[in-house]
C-alpha cells in the first residue's frame, strides 16, 4: 500500500496567516492527489483535486501544488472558517490511502 | 445533484456482521467510470479507505480488512452494500460512502453524511 505522510500533525495559526501543509507519498503517485477539509461532526469536503485543481465553490485562498511524491496545500490569509482538519489522499493505486490529517487550530 | 446517504444499525455486538447500505441519487453506477467507496473514521482518528466498487462490478478492498469485507451493488436500486464480519470494538467508527469517477482525477467529489456504528456488548 502507498503510505501518505502529512506534516505537521497539528499547527496553531492566527486569522490572516498563511498556512502550508505538506503531504509525502511513499512512492510516486503522479498528480493523483486530493485535499479535503473536515470540520467536527461533518463529512470531509473536497478542496483540491489532481494536486492543484480547485474544486468548484472553494475559495481561491486555497491552493495545491506538487507531483510525484511531494505535495503542498497552502491557505493564504487564513479565515475563521478554515480552522479544521485537512487530509491528503492518493488515488494512483488501490487502495486509495489517506494521510493521517493535519489539525489547524486557532493561536 | 449528487447525494449519498448511509444507513444501518447504530449498535452491533462483538462478533456480529455489520451491513451498511449507501443509497444514492444523481448518478448511475452503471455509467462507465463511476465508483462508490466506503471510508470509515474512528472517533478522533483519521480517515480509512475500506472498499470500492466500480461501474463494471470490479471490487477492491483494504489490504488489512479484505478477509472481513464484502461490497456489492444493486444498480436498479441505486444502492451499494458493505458487509463487515466479526465486528470488534475497534471497528467503532463513522462510516461514509463517497462517489468518485475513475476516468479522471479520481477524487471523492460527493460524500454521505456518515453513520456512526458502535460495537459493544
Amino acid at each position: 500500500d502507498i503510505q501518505m505522510t502529512q506534516s505537521p500533525s497539528s499547527l496553531s495559526a492566527s486569522v490572516g496567516d498563511r498556512v502550508t501543509i505538506t503531504c509525502r507519498a511513499s512512492q510516486t503517485i503522479s498528480s493523483y492527489l486530493s485535499w479535503y477539509q473536515q470540520k467536527p461532526g461533518k463529512a470531509p469536503k473536497l478542496l483540491i483535486y489532481a494536486a492543484s485543481s480547485l474544486q468548484s465553490g472553494v475559495p481561491s485562498r486555497f491552493s495545491g501544488s506538487g507531483s510525484g511524491t511531494d505535495f503542498t496545500l497552502t491557505i493564504n490569509t487564513l479565515q475563521p472558517e478554515d480552522f479544521a482538519t485537512y487530509y491528503c489522499q492518493q488515488s494512483n493505486r488501490t487502495p486509495w490511502t489517506f494521510g493521517q490529517g493535519t489539525k489547524v487550530e486557532i493561536k | 445533484q449528487v447525494t449519498l446517504r448511509e444507513s444501518g444499525p447504530a449498535l452491533v455486538k462483538p462478533t456480529q456482521t455489520l451491513t451498511l447500505t449507501c443509497s444514492f441519487s444523481g448518478f448511475s453506477l452503471s455509467t462507465s467510470g463511476m465508483c462508490v467507496t466506503w471510508i470509515r473514521q474512528p472517533p478522533g482518528k483519521a480517515l480509512e479507505w475500506l472498499a470500492r466498487i466500480d461501474w463494471d462490478d470490479d471490487k477492491y478492498y483494504s489490504t488489512s480488512l479484505k478477509t472481513r469485507l464484502t461490497i456489492s451493488k444493486d444498480t436498479s436500486k441505486n444502492q451499494v452494500v458493505l458487509r463487515m464480519t466479526n465486528m470488534d470494538p475497534v471497528d467503532t467508527a463513522t462510516y461514509y460512502c463517497a462517489r468518485s469517477v475513475f476516468t479522471g482525477p479520481r477524487h471523492f467529489d460527493s460524500w454521505g453524511q456518515g453513520t456512526l456504528v458502535t460495537v459493544s456488548s
